[in-house]
C-alpha cells in the first residue's frame, strides 16, 4: 500500500522568506502526486499536481513543486511567503492502479509578520 | 458553479445516539468520497462511491459506519452510537471520474460526540 510521509508537523518561517515543505511518497511504479491547501475552517484546495512531463510543476499562489522519481520526493516551495499563506498543506499521492489517494498527515505552515 | 456542499457544519451528539452526515457533490461527477480528519492526524479514507458500482468500504473503521449515495449524486455517512473517539471533522469530496483529476472538496461537517 502506498504511503505519504510530510517530514514537518510545523514550519514557521517569516514573511517574504522563502520556504520548503518536505513530502515524500513510497516507491511505485506510476504515480499521481498533489499538494492541497486547507485554510482554517475550509475544505481542502488544490494547489498543484503532477500527471507527466515536466517534473517542475507551478501551482497557484506562486508556490511549484519538483517530481523526484530517484528519491520518491515532491517537495512543495515557494521563493517569497506572505501573511496569508498560514495554512495546512497536505502531501497526496494516487498509485497508478487505485482511484483513491492516499494523504499524508499534513504540514502547518505559519507566517510570523 | 456551487461546490461540493456538506450538513450540517457543526453536530453535537450524546455518546450513544446516531447521526447522519449529507454530502451534496458537484453535478456531475461521478466519484464520490468520504474522509475524517482528526487533529494531527491528516485525512483517514472511509469510503468510495463510483458512479453505479459497489462501493469501497475498505476505509470503514466499524461496523457502526456506513454511507450510500442515492441516485448517484447526494450522499449520506451514517454513525450509529456514536463514541467520543468518532469526534472528528468529516470531509467530503467528489471528483468527474476515477482518472487522475482532482478532488473538490466540501467545507466539512466538524462532529462531537460528548
Amino acid at each position: 500500500a502506498q504511503s505519504v510521509t510530510q517530514l514537518d508537523s510545523q514550519v514557521p518561517v517569516f514573511e517574504e522568506a522563502p520556504v520548503e515543505l518536505r513530502c515524500n511518497y513510497s516507491s511505485s511504479v506510476s504515480v499521481y502526486l498533489f499538494w492541497y491547501v486547507q485554510y482554517p475552517n475550509q475544505g481542502l484546495q488544490l494547489l498543484l499536481k503532477y500527471l507527466s512531463g515536466s517534473t517542475l510543476v507551478k501551482g497557484i499562489n506562486g508556490f511549484e513543486a519538483e517530481f523526484n522519481k530517484s528519491q520518491t520526493s515532491f517537495h512543495l516551495r515557494k521563493p517569497s511567503v506572505h501573511i496569508s499563506d498560514t495554512a495546512e498543506y497536505f502531501c497526496a499521492v494516487r498509485s497508478g492502479g487505485s482511484y483513491i489517494p492516499t494523504f499524508g498527515r499534513g504540514t502547518s505552515l505559519i507566517v510570523h509578520p | 458553479g456551487a461546490g461540493v456542499s456538506q450538513s450540517p457544519s457543526n453536530k453535537v451528539t450524546e455518546k450513544g445516539k446516531d447521526v447522519e452526515l449529507r454530502c451534496d457533490p458537484i453535478s456531475g461527477h461521478t466519484a464520490l468520497y468520504w474522509y475524517r480528519q482528526s487533529l494531527g492526524q491528516g485525512l483517514e479514507f472511509l469510503i468510495y462511491f463510483q458512479g453505479n458500482s459497489a462501493p469501497d468500504k475498505s476505509g470503514l473503521p466499524s461496523d457502526r459506519f456506513s454511507a450510500e449515495r442515492t441516485g448517484g449524486s447526494v450522499s449520506t455517512l451514517t454513525i450509529q452510537r456514536t463514541q467520543q473517539e468518532d469526534s472528528a471533522v468529516y470531509l467530503c469530496a467528489s471528483s468527474f471520474s476515477a482518472s487522475p483529476n482532482e478532488q473538490f472538496f466540501g467545507p466539512g461537517t466538524r462532529l462531537t460526540v460528548l
